[in-house]
């Protein structure tokens, strides 16, 4: 029953060293989020695609990617992770432009040594 | 989007009604008020929102003051699994193409049995 799917849950990589984390979903939502949560603070908003469309939020460093090969599924790419990279990487989407509601998936907890 | 203000925690007793305030004085006529959920561990959970009227569903009631500089999301009976931080997010609505949820630090809600 999984609708926004995240793996893996925990990911381990090395400071400096690429990391891709992913998302999927089985909603066939037009619109896909990638959001930073780091110890004891809110979600923030990376980036996102709408459909083919990538929007970058201006303050998202260099460092952080995205690529979404087609609707179902999207990467966060991390070129060269530091230690203040490690957070929970949240996947949301949402049907349209339109849509009140995002959906989250469960979330992947990097850490970076 | 409008910025909000809302206790930063509240515990309420098992099977009694929550009340989480929230504040939105620089609330502009076209923002819609919406609330999330992050349940310890897990991505942010859609709950409600509102634009004027009061409205409810399955999981909470939101009660909009008619200047709609402030709000209140109801849990009528409340439980354990309740137990969350409760974000409470103003912005312009979905249909005016602005897809962007702006988190504030949220009110973390503790259910005491």
């Amino acid at each position: 029953d999984a609708m926004v799917i995240q793996n893996p849950r925990y990911q381990v990589t090395q400071f400096g060293k690429p990391v891709t984390l992913s998302c999927s979903q089985t909603l066939n939502h037009n619109v896909m989020y990638w959001y930073q949560q780091k110890s004891s603070q809110a979600p923030k908003l990376l980036f996102h695609y709408y459909d083919k469309d990538f929007n970058n939020e201006a303050d998202t460093p260099d460092n952080f990617q995205s690529r979404r090969p087609n609707t179902s599924f999207c990467f966060l790419d991390i070129r060269s992770p530091g230690l203040g990279d490690a957070a929970m990487y949240l996947c949301a989407t949402s049907r349209d432009r339109t849509s009140h509601e995002q959906y989250f998936g469960p979330g992947t907890r990097l850490t970076v040594t | 989007d409008a910025k909000t203000t809302q206790p930063p925690s509240m515990d309420c007793a098992e099977g009694r009604a929550a009340n989480l305030p929230c504040n939105h004085s620089t609330i502009s006529g076209n923002e819609y008020v919406y609330w999330y959920r992050q349940i310890h561990s897990q991505g942010p959970q859609y709950i409600i929102h509102g634009l004027k009227n009061n409205e409810t569903n399955e999981m909470a009631s939101l009660i909009i003051t008619e200047d709609r500089k402030s709000s209140t999301l109801i849990l009528p009976h409340a439980t354990l699994r309740d137990t969350a931080v409760y974000y409470c997010i103003v912005r312009v609505g979905a249909n005016f193409g602005n897809e962007k949820l702006t988190f504030g630090t949220g009110t973390r809600l503790t259910i005491i049995p």
